[in-house]
């Protein structure tokens, strides 16, 4: 099946930083989304982005679909950031997503 | 709108018990789905549906059992409850198919002692 893998596994920030999380994908897909997992263990739809690229306030989401890999922008980083951000896929007909691992992000005061 | 709405959010469980993880869906949305996640991994699809009356297995569903009777309503059963089935289950739904995004519920964490 279809590889995801998250990069890189843990981040800690200074809040008002910047970064930048990356999704590697090993197959075509056609559908991708971006979750963040709060500290409460919601899980909040961020983006919907199998193609192209979208901004939402201070996130923002690429997709390369040719070269097979994603990325999710954090601008001006607050606390309320923190958690789990997963990138999940979907192949072909298959309807099931398969999730990475997960990139934790820490952001402090 | 609920959105997706699961019950109960959190339970214990005894070995050998069984139990049932409701979840439903006020969106109309045709494709729902089971998910468990285990300590500091991603998810793992357990069943998922694409209409009522229409279930199909995911990566582990050894020891839960579904059924979809009506296209709100996709209740996880577990028959024998094992310590490796400790986890935090999530119910999810889309529109129509995977090309669509998938919307998750708030999650049950159910602990097996």
């Amino acid at each position: 099946g279809i590889q995801v893998e998250q990069s890189p596994p843990d981040l800690i920030l200074q809040e008002g930083a910047n970064s930048t999380l990356r999704c590697n994908f090993s197959d075509s897909v056609n559908n991708l989304q971006w979750f963040h997992q709060n500290p409460w263990g919601q899980l909040i739809n961020l983006f919907y982005i199998p193609s192209g690229t979208k901004q939402n306030g201070r996130l923002s989401a690429t997709t390369v679909a040719t070269e097979r890999y994603s990325l999710l922008y954090i601008s001006s980083s607050q606390t309320t950031d923190s958690g789990v951000y997963f990138c999940a896929v979907t192949t072909g007909a298959n309807s099931k997503l398969t999730f990475g691992k997960g990139i934790t992000l820490s952001v402090r005061p | 709108n609920a959105g997706v709405t699961q019950t109960p959010k959190f339970r214990i469980l005894k070995i050998g018990q069984s139990m049932t993880l409701q979840c439903a869906q006020d969106m109309n949305h045709n494709y729902m789905y089971w998910y468990r996640q285990d300590p500091g991994m991603g998810l793992k699809l357990i069943y998922y549906s694409v209409g009522a009356g229409i279930t199909d297995k995911g990566e582990v569903p050894n020891g839960y059992n579904v059924s979809r009777s009506t296209t709100e309503d996709f209740p996880l059963r577990l028959e024998l409850a094992a310590p490796s089935q400790t986890s935090v289950y999530f119910c999810a739904s889309s529109y129509r198919d995977s090309n669509q995004p998938q919307h998750f519920g708030d999650g049950t964490r159910l602990s097996i002692l």
